[in-house]
């Protein structure tokens, strides 16, 4: 059955320091992986998304997220974090034969100054 | 200007009312979507709908009850609510299935007393 693991439910890290968000997925054939970030009381915003090509993508607000097929993962990164990111992370795959995403657990994500 | 609108975005009722959340798009996408993300935060999609049709049916009690009259607009009716069924329920749209980006609304907090 496919799913997604976000091993890590909350992370705290300093403003300017990097971050990386874990994601492994578990699905049959090539996934469609992407991540989205929820403000508190605010609704889904996509960050980036893999489908083919380049494992190296690059998403919205300096964030980047890498496909590793051999560890079934594709973790997010930012090499520097601004407070204006502290907000819950999803990973989610998309099931191509039902037509619907399968989210992670989420990630919450804490700034200190 | 809004892509992905629902209303009401705050409901708190009673037990064994009905009520239904509104869902609009404004992106001429095929595809809607309901999905419900739980007190821990944890999504998972309820409805499909392309083209006005029933796509995913997922394990969802009878009382919750999709309508889609256009491709512009799906529906969510509630019959007899439960305390269970408190909530935040996302709408959300593509343009056809898995392959493009979802774009979620705002969100409905249901609140059930």
């Amino acid at each position: 059955a496919q799913s997604v693991t976000q091993p890590d439910i909350h992370i705290t890290v300093s403003e300017g320091a990097s971050l990386e968000l874990r994601c492994n997925y578990s699905y049959g054939a090539t996934p469609y992986l992407f991540w989205y970030v929820q403000s508190p009381g605010q609704g889904l915003q996509l960050l980036l998304k893999y489908f083919s090509g380049d494992t190296l993508v690059q998403g919205i607000k300096g964030f980047e997220a890498e496909f590793k097929r051999s560890q079934s993962s594709f973790n997010l990164r930012k090499p520097s974090v601004h407070w204006s990111d502290a907000a819950e992370y999803f990973c989610a795959v998309g099931a191509i034969w039902q037509g619907n995403l399968i989210f992670g657990k989420g990630t919450k994500l804490s700034v200190k100054p | 200007d809004t892509a992905v609108s629902q209303t009401p975005k705050y409901l708190v009722t009673q037990m064994g009312n009905d009520k239904s959340i509104k869902c609009e798009q404004n992106l001429g996408h095929d595809t809607m979507y309901w999905y419900k993300q739980d007190s821990k935060k944890f999504l998972k999609i309820m409805f499909s709908y392309n083209n006005k049709e029933l796509i995913i049916n997922e394990t969802v009690p009878n009382r919750f009850s999709p309508k889609s009259p256009d491709k512009a607009h799906l529906n969510l009716h509630i019959n007899s609510l439960e305390l269970g069924d408190s909530a935040v329920y996302f709408c959300a749209s593509s343009q056809d299935r898995v392959q493009e980006t979802q774009y979620f609304g705002p969100g409905t907090r249901l609140l059930v007393l």
